[in-house]
């Protein structure tokens, strides 16, 4: 299975700021996914993040909100832009490998004040 | 993607056998059925996943019925590792890129000594 290695593991940020959480994978890989995971919640998809590509957002994601960067088959950012306490969540990246089956980070838990 | 129904909890028996069903009559002739699970807010763990024969691996066993309109996971000699949620998961994946994981509310599988 892939080695998936999410930064930050966690953090506490002020309402108006940006965190960008990056994720880095430990082989080439075609597509990755970011999703959130709210307090209490199932997981739900943000967006799509395929190198050389746009991003392609769920519907209720916006880029100007999530802005998702995929510079190499190895390394993707999401960035959570100007906070609000409502974005408190786990964030987790996802990478599908051979076999089609996707592997997940550990997340990043991000809490806003 | 086809929608599932999974029982909100269970419980099990440590060393029993775990059986944890999951409705998709919905799924297309394309379409695969996924299991996960998430271990106290962790990242999913990838379990098995099938088309329509029965697979096993080092995890698990999954049952899928003729029809396909229905599957069952199975761990064979629950532990209290096991304790988790358990996401069933129909989804039609494209080779090498995957598919859009759509998670529901899963069961929350409880293995008591």
């Amino acid at each position: 299975s892939a080695v998936i290695s999410q930064k930050p593991s966690r953090d506490i940020c002020q309402r108006g700021t940006s965190l960008t959480i990056q994720c880095q994978v430990d082989s080439q890989v075609t597509m990755m996914f970011w999703y959130r995971q709210q307090p209490g919640q199932s997981l739900t998809l943000i967006a799509t993040a395929n190198q050389g590509s746009e991003a392609t957002y769920e519907s209720g994601f916006v880029i100007d909100k999530f802005p998702i960067s995929r510079p190499n088959l190895t390394f993707s950012t999401l960035t959570v832009s100007n906070m609000s306490p409502e974005d408190s969540s786990i964030y987790l990246c996802s990478v599908v490998y051979p076999m089609d089956i996707q592997y997940f980070g550990a997340g990043t838990r991000l809490s806003v004040l | 993607d086809a929608k599932t129904t999974q029982p909100p909890s269970m419980d099990c028996a440590e060393g029993r056998a775990a059986n944890l069903p999951c409705n998709h009559s919905t799924i297309s002739g394309n379409e695969y059925v996924y299991w996960y699970r998430q271990i106290h807010s962790q990242g999913p763990q990838y379990i098995i996943h099938g088309l329509k024969n029965n697979e096993t691996n080092e995890m698990a066993s999954l049952i899928i019925t003729e029809d396909r309109k229905s599957s069952t996971l199975i761990l064979p000699h629950a532990t209290l590792r096991d304790t988790a949620v358990y996401y069933c998961i129909v989804c039609r994946t494209i080779y090498n890129q995957g598919g859009k994981l759509i998670f529901g509310q899963g069961t929350e599988l409880s293995v008591k000594p």
